[in-house]
């Protein structure tokens, strides 16, 4: 099964509206990181936390870590019409290569 | 500056045939990933280029896939004898560093179509 594994799978909200979507994993991490991808294409790069931080924020996304549940969680606030996207978390463990979760598909309705 | 790029954005093709996707990473990237995604799913890690380390194959599905990166720089990712569930979106990603401590920067993929 995969290591991070995104929790809802799809999510429907109006504009304006916040949107949170959680993130799981098995093994201990040296930092997770978020990702949006939009249209199936490329992936951007949204927010890195490190394993000994807590919380963190850009712009309007907040992203919380709990290494003790092995969750993180990903707040966006006052959602526009261009935040509809998928959002991944990867995970870094001890070595090279970030795992991905399957993803949370948002619609953010106008 | 330019972002990475990969090359063609779409193909189709033939099963039994070979295919040939390309990815350009952003100069000065040290680090260069492939990774396969399946329609609506997360990504699959592929194959993992660091500098002129030996690359990491340990996500290649099967031996009809190989990748190689020459000078540091383009990647070339090959399918051999392609099948029908090879179909999906091919990414590469580049990153500046070493390790999963850096943020990865990813093309716009090459949707592969087998027939």
């Amino acid at each position: 099964s995969q290591q991070g594994e995104e929790d809802p799978q799809a999510l429907s909200i109006q504009e304006g509206e916040n949107a949170t979507m959680n993130c799981s994993y098995k093994t201990s991490i040296n930092n997770l990181q978020w990702y949006r991808q939009n249209s199936g294409r490329g992936l951007v790069h949204l927010i890195l936390i490190r394993s000994n931080e807590r919380e963190k924020h850009s712009g309007r996304l907040r992203v919380t870590l709990d290494t003790s549940k092995k969750s993180s969680s990903l707040l966006i606030t006052a959602s526009r019409a261009a935040d509809t996207a998928s959002y991944f978390c990867a995970t870094a463990t001890a070595g090279n290569k970030l795992t991905f979760g399957g993803g949370t598909r948002v619609l953010v309705k106008p | 500056g330019a972002g990475v790029s990969q090359s063609p954005s779409n193909k189709v093709t033939e099963k039994g045939k070979d295919v040939e996707l390309r990815c350009d990473p952003i100069s000065g990237h040290t680090a260069l990933y492939w990774y396969r995604q399946s329609l609506g799913q997360g990504l699959e890690f592929l194959i993992y280029f660091q500098g002129n380390s030996a690359p990491d194959k340990s996500g290649l599905p099967s031996d009809r896939f190989s990748a190689e990166r020459t000078g540091g720089s383009v990647s070339t990712l090959t399918i051999q004898r392609t099948q029908q569930e090879d179909s999906a979106v091919y990414l590469c990603a580049s990153s500046i560093g070493q390790g999963s401590t850096y943020e990865q920067y990813f093309g716009p993929g090459t949707r592969l179509t087998v027939t």
